[in-house]
C-alpha cells in the first residue's frame, strides 16, 4: 500500500525554526515528485513546493519562495518542509502529497494525514 | 502564472439532484486538470485526473469534462456523503494552482 506518514502536530513561538517530515512507503520514492500543500484554518488549498527525490530538483510557489525549504533524504524515503523563522501566519495544516506518474505534471494521488503547525506567542 | 477560477463558491442541493461545478483556466492547460474532494475535517482525496478520468475507487456518479479552458465536475444524484468542498487544480506546469473551492451542502 502506498502511504505518506507525516510527523505530529507542532506548537511553536514566532521566530523559532521547524522541520516537519513525511515518510513515503510502498512505492519507488526516488522516481515520483513529492510536495507540500498548505491549508490555513477555514481556507482553501495552496500548493507550497515540490521536490524530485531522485536528484533533489525543486520548485516553489512564488509566495513561499524564500520562506520555506523543501528537501528529501532518499536513504530513508522522507521528505521535509522547514522554516528558519516562523511567523504567526504560518499557522496551518500542511499536507504531504505524492504526484501521480513519474513527471511533475501529475495529479496528487496520495496525501499524508496532515501536520498541524501552530505558531503563537 | 495560470489562474484557476472556480464557481460557484458554494451551493446547496437536494439528495438526488445533479450538481455542476465549473473551473476556468486563464490559459490553455491541455487536460492537466484534477478535481479533489475534501469532506469536513478530513484529508483531501483525488477524484478525477486528466479532466475526465475517475481515480480508483471513486463512485461513477462523479464525472468530469472539458471544453477548451473550461472544466466541469458533475455529481449525478447527489448523496449525503458528498457533502464537502471540491477543488480543481492545474498540473500542467508550476505553479500547481488550486481553484478557490466549492462548498457543497445538502438542502
Amino acid at each position: 500500500e502506498v502511504q505518506l506518514v507525516q510527523s505530529g502536530a507542532e506548537v511553536k513561538k514566532p521566530g523559532e525554526s521547524l522541520k516537519i517530515s513525511c515518510k513515503g512507503s510502498g512505492y519507488s520514492f526516488t522516481t515520483y515528485w513529492i510536495g507540500w500543500v498548505r491549508q490555513m484554518p477555514g481556507r482553501g488549498l495552496e500548493w507550497v513546493a515540490i521536490i524530485y527525490p531522485g536528484d533533489s530538483d525543486t520548485r516553489y510557489s512564488l509566495p513561499f519562495q524564500g520562506q520555506v525549504t523543501i528537501s528529501a533524504d532518499k536513504s530513508i524515503t522522507t521528505a521535509y518542509l522547514q522554516w528558519s523563522s516562523l511567523k504567526a501566519s504560518d499557522t496551518a495544516m500542511y499536507y504531504c502529497v505524492k504526484v501521480d506518474y513519474g513527471a511533475i505534471s501529475g495529479a496528487f494521488d496520495v496525501w499524508g494525514q496532515g501536520t498541524m503547525v501552530i505558531v503563537s506567542s | 502564472d495560470i489562474q484557476m477560477t472556480q464557481s460557484p463558491s458554494s451551493l446547496s442541493a437536494s439528495v438526488g439532484d445533479r450538481v455542476t461545478i465549473t473551473c476556468r483556466a486563464s490559459q490553455a492547460i491541455k487536460n492537466y486538470l484534477a478535481w479533489y474532494q475534501q469532506k469536513p475535517g478530513k484529508v483531501p482525496k483525488l477524484l478525477i485526473y486528466a479532466a475526465s478520468t475517475l481515480h480508483s475507487g471513486v463512485p461513477s456518479r462523479f464525472s468530469g469534462s472539458e471544453s477548451g479552458t473550461d472544466f466541469t465536475l458533475t455529481i449525478n444524484s447527489l448523496q449525503p456523503e458528498d457533502v464537502g468542498t471540491y477543488y480543481c487544480q492545474n498540473y500542467n506546469n508550476v505553479p500547481l494552482a488550486f481553484g478557490q473551492g466549492t462548498k457543497v451542502e445538502i438542502k
